[in-house]
């Protein structure tokens, strides 16, 4: 059964930085595109960014709003994702979901995320 | 960045069929957009249904369906029960990135 399971969130100050862990399993995690999701308090779901297998280079697309600041990065002898947060603002506070995002799974399926909250 | 619009709110009655639209701001959505659709109820993680445009999960209800419509992606739900009141979210792929559409709430009443 594939499992993703999020961690690593918590409260921050603007400016800070936090580092969300998803822990993958059920599924060969190396070859595969993984992507995270954030949805804000009472709002829609907002695209951050994924990540490509090895075999597509492992290379990494960021949402306009997060690029520069977000970093994805992969152990894939641990089958474990990450995103690292840093010069945090209060609207990057959201849950923050990640996903196996292609073949054959095209964000399926979901972990139960994890809550960022910025503020002062 | 590309925005991707979606009715904010739709109704329909049980049993009754519904179409919801995804569009894009840089023109008509085509399979090149390879669409998807999402469903988010309260309190709960997104459940993708469909992608590529029209492909089902294994566990979608065969009462969706995704199609292109008139420039837009679509998703129609014939047949629908109350257990399909939810959020629904479309995505579109750009050169680049995803965007998600702003959402739309379908009310069963």
């Amino acid at each position: 059964e594939v499992q993703l399971v999020e961690s690593g969130g918590g409260f921050v100050k603007p400016g800070g930085s936090l580092r969300l862990s998803c822990a993958a399993s059920g599924f060969t995690f190396g070859n595969g595109w993984m992507s995270w999701v954030r949805q804000a308090p009472g709002k829609g779901l907002e695209w951050v960014g994924h990540i490509r297998g090895k075999r597509d280079g492992g290379t990494s697309d960021y949402a306009a709003p997060v690029k520069g600041r977000f970093t994805f990065s992969r152990d894939d002898s641990k089958s474990i994702l990450y995103l690292h947060m840093s010069n945090l603002r209060s609207e990057d506070t959201a849950v923050y979901y990640c996903t196996p995002s292609s073949w054959p799974f095209y964000f399926a399926p979901w972990g139960q995320g994890t809550q960022v909250t910025v503020s002062s | 960045q590309a925005v991707v619009t979606q009715e904010p709110s739709l109704t329909v009655s049980p049993g009754g069929t519904v179409t919801l639209t995804c569009g894009s701001s840089t023109g008509p959505v085509t399979s090149g957009h390879y669409p998807y659709w999402f469903q988010q109820k309260p309190g709960q993680a997104p459940r993708t249904l469909i992608y590529d445009v029209t492909i089902k999960h294994s566990w979608t209800p065969a009462r969706f369906s995704g199609s292109l419509l008139g420039g837009k992606a679509a998703l129609t739900l014939s047949g629908a029960q109350p257990e399909d009141e939810a959020d629904y979210y479309c995505l579109l792929s750009y050169s680049g990135g995803q965007v998600f559409g702003g959402g739309t709430k379908l009310t069963v009443l």
